[in-house]
């Protein structure tokens, strides 16, 4: 039973413009979000997290936005790089500090 | 910086054949994974260890056993392997626990059983 989606496989972006990925959850006891990055061949990487206190996180060109009534967080790429291509997945857990991972979405950035 | 080491890399068995992942970390981190991605599904946590001498199971445990004799290294070892381990497996650690901090990734395992 997925408890963290990522309806979106796929997403294809010109370079400049705005990715924006989107990750749904169904557990409300999630208090704490995180975005990976995994190229082929590599492990994921952390790339920004947010707690549930917040709505916004920002670092760089890298914005996580919450919205706990809808159970829905985003992530924005803001201008999309051809060395953003890769798979990003959303990760989320609670008090029992176990994360649940979304089955990623993978992003090409055309030139 | 080695960070976190899997060997190896890619690896075919029979089925019923065992075999034993290795992941070493040089971060000092006490809290250390096993995950195993699926096409088309997110990462699976496998098992976990705490610390040197503590292991837990986690939410797809069966098939596999780990052990933990050292803050450094967490194999995970595949008994009587059957088609439904051909997966990619990560090992990763952490400074302090799985969903309240960043998780350091090795590069995966790739294992086809046939």
């Amino acid at each position: 039973d997925q408890q963290v989606k990522q309806n979106s496989p796929s997403l294809s972006v010109q370079e400049g413009r705005i990715s924006i990925l989107n990750c749904d959850y169904t557990n409300s006891m999630f208090d704490y979000f995180l975005w990976y990055k995994k190229y082929p061949a590599e492990g994921p990487t952390f790339l920004i997290s947010i707690s549930s206190i917040k709505d916004k996180n920002e670092d760089g060109r890298f914005t996580v936005f919450l919205n706990k009534s809808a159970k829905h967080l985003s992530l924005h790429i803001v201008p999309s790089q051809p060395g953003d291509s890769a798979v990003y997945f959303c990760a989320a857990s609670g008090d029992d500090y176990k994360l649940s991972f979304g089955a990623g979405t993978t992003v090409t950035v055309r030139a | 910086n080695a960070g976190v080491t899997q060997t190896p890399k890619f690896r075919i068995l029979k089925i019923g054949q065992s075999m034993t992942l290795q992941c070493a970390q040089d971060m000092n981190h006490n809290y250390m994974y096993w995950y195993r991605q699926d096409p088309g599904m997110g990462l699976k946590l496998i098992y976990y260890s705490v610390g040197a001498g503590i292991t837990d199971k986690g939410e797809v445990p069966n098939g596999y056993n780990v052990s933990r004799s050292t803050t450094e290294d967490f194999p995970l070892r595949l008994e009587l392997a059957a088609p439904s381990q051909t997966s990619v497996y990560f090992c990763a650690s952490s400074y302090s626990t799985e969903g309240s901090g960043e998780l350091f990734f090795g590069e995966g395992s790739r294992l086809t059983v046939l």
